[in-house]
């Protein structure tokens, strides 16, 4: 199957500090990627659908000046947590859309500790 | 809008016997229907879809789903559990292939020897 990876796949920086985290779809081309977002024993809540060449639809109740989503190529989608404070500690996990068959394909995750 | 119910937040087994998970689902057009399986500190695996085709859906690692319209639900079974299945599975919905996906909370399967 497609694959999607993230990186960096851990990341800890201090309160007030930005981190930018990628997402790549390595054998095929994503116009469409969603960002979700998982607390500790919870599910997964979608952030926002990024889209090539455009900005970024967001979820209510999401602030798109924290999180600032650039989606500049068909295979990177960038997600970077501007000012980063302790409870925006989570795991963030992306997804990219196969346009030639419309499956999602999800990447690893990145664990996002914000000290 | 969309959304599904898992009931039971954990499941418990032992070894060898049948595994049940439950997903009910809501949703106003006919929905694509996924289980999907996390371990931990790691991404999402799928399991199986439903994508309106056969009711009985297959899916990898012996797991299969039944997606019952008159029961609105998309409960996924195994019939002999293994250790290595211990782990978060998610029911998941959207609207069409490909579009996001609404999940949810999850049920932790705990497999005991």
């Amino acid at each position: 199957g497609a694959v999607v990876s993230q990186h960096p796949s851990r990341v800890i920086c201090k309160s007030g500090t930005s981190v930018k985290i990628e997402c790549r779809s390595l054998d095929f081309q994503a116009t469409t990627m969603f960002w979700y977002r998982q607390f500790p024993k919870q599910s997964l809540m979608l952030m926002a659908t990024s889209n090539e060449g455009s900005k970024a639809t967001y979820e209510q109740g999401v602030e798109k000046d924290k999180f600032l989503i650039n989606h500049a190529s068909l295979t990177l989608s960038t997600l970077t947590v501007t000012s980063a404070h302790p409870e925006d500690s989570s795991f963030y996990i992306c997804s990219a859309r196969d346009p030639g068959n419309y499956e999602q394909y999800f990447g690893p995750g990145t664990r996002l500790t914000v000290t | 809008a969309q959304s599904v119910t898992q009931l039971g937040s954990h499941v418990s087994v032992s070894e060898g016997a049948l595994v049940l998970l439950r997903c009910n689902y809501s949703s106003s057009v006919p929905p694509y229907l996924f289980w999907y399986v996390q371990y931990p500190n790691q991404g999402l695996q799928l399991l199986l879809k439903y994508t309106s085709a056969a009711t009985l859906v297959k899916g990898i690692n012996g797991f299969e789903a039944e997606f019952k319209k008159s029961e609105t639900s998309f409960h996924l079974t195994k019939p002999s559990a293994h250790m290595s299945d211990a782990a978060e599975y998610f029911c998941a919905v959207s609207e069409d292939s490909g579009y996001a996906l609404n999940f949810g909370k999850g049920t932790s399967l705990l497999v005991t020897p």
